[in-house]
């Protein structure tokens, strides 16, 4: 069975620093693997996909990678900003296509100190 | 505005009185899922659905039933409601071909069962 692990929990870092956020998963068998953010009181919004046969995706300030073989995923935020503070999910997908099983990790509340 | 929409937002029910979650989308989405966020255990996938009358399992069904009459629609049927139900609720909706994966997502119904 997938597990999608999300650590550290929670991170606080000052505005403007470049952070890193991490996604491990047991099983590299997977269709893609996707980021989301989200808000206090609110759903979720997809921010990255990465196929499993792509490397990375990057997309304004966020750029995210993929290592199938080592079961990894990073988030990397450039120049943070307040705007950034939210908690970050990472989800996997199996491999078959058409399956609609989504599989999250307990996500990274990130904090961004003025 | 493309969009998912739950109802209620917020419900404080009794132990066994039946209650129904809508969820509708006007993307006209093929896919659509249900799952319950809980502290330390994060999202977890009920029931998901391929496409009209076409329903599966997730990875917590148990309690739970959802019906797909119309693609527009996914209620989720909560028969006898139990206090360890107590949770945040989200839809989910989606189109996907081998190349996009964008899921949208309601913004939450929040469940107390006393």
């Amino acid at each position: 069975k997938q597990e999608v692990t999300q650590i550290p929990a929670a991170l606080s870092v000052p505005e403007g620093e470049n952070l890193v956020l991490n996604c491990s998963f047991t099983d590299s068998a997977i269709y893609n693997l996707q980021w989301f953010r989200q808000d206090p009181g609110k759903g979720l919004t997809s921010l990255l996909l990465i196929q499993s046969s792509q490397r990375e995706q990057t997309s304004g300030r966020l750029n995210a990678s993929l290592d199938k073989s080592s079961g990894r995923s990073t988030l990397y935020i450039a120049a943070s900003q307040p705007g950034d503070s939210a908690t970050y999910l990472c989800a996997v997908r199996p491999p078959n296509f058409g399956n609609e099983k989504l599989t999250f990790g307990t996500g990274t509340r990130l904090t961004i100190i003025p | 505005e493309a969009q998912v929409t739950q109802n209620p937002r917020y419900l404080i029910t009794v132990t066994g009185k039946k209650l129904t979650v809508t969820c509708s989308q006007n993307m006209n989405h093929e896919y659509m899922s249900w799952y319950r966020q809980d502290p330390g255990l994060g999202l977890r996938q009920i029931y998901y659905s391929m496409n009209v009358e076409v329903t599966d399992k997730g990875d917590v069904p148990e309690g739970y039933k959802v019906s797909r009459k119309e693609k527009r629609n996914f209620p989720l049927i909560l028969e006898s409601p139990s206090p360890n139900q107590t949770s945040l609720y989200f839809c989910a909706s989606s189109t996907r071909d081998r190349f996009t994966d964008t899921q949208y997502f309601g913004p939450g119904t929040r469940l107390t069962v006393l």
